[in-house]
């Protein structure tokens, strides 16, 4: 059985940064491209960023580019967001999602979900 | 960026009925699309990729169909499980999008 296990999500004041983390299993991870997609309070879901299946390819939307940075750890079966210099509107819920194939050039499907991790930028 | 947008924002039906849910896209992304299913406090679903073809342990009752510009989500006969916010999602081009969400409530 697939299964995504984020982590990490807090509450954090502006500027602050947190590292959230997914162990994935029930599957074959570094075959798989990875990916956070989020959803704000009451909003709808938005996608953060994407990570090829080696970690070589990296993508992100424009409102973190700078900011966010994601990584995976193959031999762990992890997946990473490192998020410096966090803002109000950076407040949601951060979802990991695997893709149905390895990336890396193209955006994917998100064939499955964790139930994710709360992050609350706040002073 | 590709802009999605669903019709209607709340579709109130009862168990048993046809629902039929709207996604119109920006630019055209040939099949490129995706449809999930969003209940509070669990992680989405993916239940249509490529437009038309079901997720792996899909029920029937869900279809998708179109492409281009214009896409619908079909459930054919509500089971109390199926009420929830939906999302449509293209893949054509950087960034993936979502569309905002269309809530099925029960009636």
């Amino acid at each position: 059985e697939v299964q995504m296990l984020e982590s990490g999500g807090d509450l954090v004041q502006p500027g602050g940064s947190l590292r959230l983390s997914c162990a994935a299993s029930g599957f074959t991870f570094d075959n798989h491209a990875m990916s956070w997609v989020r959803q704000a309070p009451g909003k709808g879901l938005e996608w953060v960023s994407s990570v090829s299946y080696s970690g070589s390819n990296t993508y992100y939307r424009d409102s973190v580019k700078g900011r966010f940075s994601i990584s995976r750890d193959n031999s762990k079966n992890t997946l990473y967001l490192q998020m410096n210099s966090l803002r109000a509107e950076d407040t949601a819920v951060y979802y990991c999602a695997k893709s149905p194939g390895g990336g890396p050039y193209s955006p994917e499907y998100f064939q499955d979900w964790g139930r994710g991790t709360l992050v609350t930028v706040s002073s | 960026e590709i802009v999605l947008t669903q019709s209607p924002a709340t579709l109130s039906l009862s168990p048993g009925e046809r629902a039929t849910l709207s996604c119109r896209a920006s630019q055209r992304v040939s099949s490129y699309l995706a449809w999930y299913q969003h209940k509070p406090g669990q992680a989405p679903r993916l239940l249509i990729y490529d437009a038309s073809i079901r997720a792996t342990g899909i029920p029937v009752r869900f279809s998708g169909s179109g492409s281009g510009t214009d896409f619908t989500l079909t459930i054919s006969s509500l089971e109390p499980e199926d009420f929830a916010v939906y999302y449509c999602q293209q893949r054509s081009n950087w960034p993936p999008t979502f569309g905002q969400g269309t809530r099925l409530a029960i009636k």
